[in-house]
């Protein structure tokens, strides 16, 4: 099976960059996924790594260290509208499904 | 492109009642999901379709149940109905079983008395 661990809270100030960490343990493993959820909304795609290194996108980027089974999700120039919770989320070959982290949820302040 | 939709948006319902939860699937996506989230938790995968098959299932009872359609939008049917069954019901579509995105629809609060 799979399971994933997140920081429950971060607090950030606006202008600052923020990460947000996620280690995961997984029978397989095919890709981590970072997802963005507003108070009442839907959770939205951020980024996507198979491989190890960087992807970046924006202000946002992305981490993954397959060998310490590890991500991060890395927010640059915070702004309030960035107040949400972040998923980190894995799935593992063969077409299994999507395992959802339980989410950091990031408070940004003035 | 249409995105996801899913209705209702808000259901009240009793213990021991059945309940149909709908969800369209984005413009050709042929794969759909459905998730239960709790307040303050991450979603738990409930099961997904592929073509009309059911092809993966999470850990919840057989009461929990779905369909998919010729045209790939689903329904989540669940029966017998629990009071920890209230959550926030999200419907994902993706292309193909390893599409790497997945778009969720706005979800369908339920809620059990």
């Amino acid at each position: 099976g799979q399971s994933l661990e997140q920081p429950s809270e971060v607090t950030a100030v606006e202008g600052a960059i923020v990460q947000m960490n996620c280690t995961y343990q997984t029978s397989g493993f095919y890709g981590l996924s970072w997802y963005q959820q507003h108070d009442g909304g839907a959770p939205t795609f951020l980024s996507y790594n198979a491989l190890d290194g960087l992807e970046e996108t924006g202000r946002f980027s992305s981490f993954l260290s397959r060998s310490d089974s590890y991500g991060y999700l890395l927010l640059q120039e915070l702004q309030m509208k960035d107040s949400a919770s972040y998923f980190c989320a894995v799935r593992g070959r063969g077409n299994t499904p999507l395992v959802f982290g339980k989410g950091t949820r990031l408070s940004v302040i003035a | 492109e249409t995105g996801v939709t899913q209705s209702p948006t808000h259901l009240i319902k009793t213990r021991g009642q059945q309940v149909t939860l709908r969800c369209s699937s984005q413009s050709g996506h042929n794969t759909v999901s459905w998730y239960q989230q709790a307040l303050g938790q991450g979603p738990q995968f409930i099961f997904q379709y592929y073509r009309e098959e059911e092809n993966g299932r999470g850990n919840f009872p057989p009461r929990f149940s779905g369909l998919q359609f010729p045209n790939y939008s689903s329904e989540l049917n669940v029966n017998a109905l629990e009071l920890d069954d209230s959550a926030l019901y999200l419907c994902a579509s993706s292309e193909g079983l390893a599409g790497v995105e997945q778009y969720f629809g706005p979800g369908t609060r339920l809620t059990v008395t």
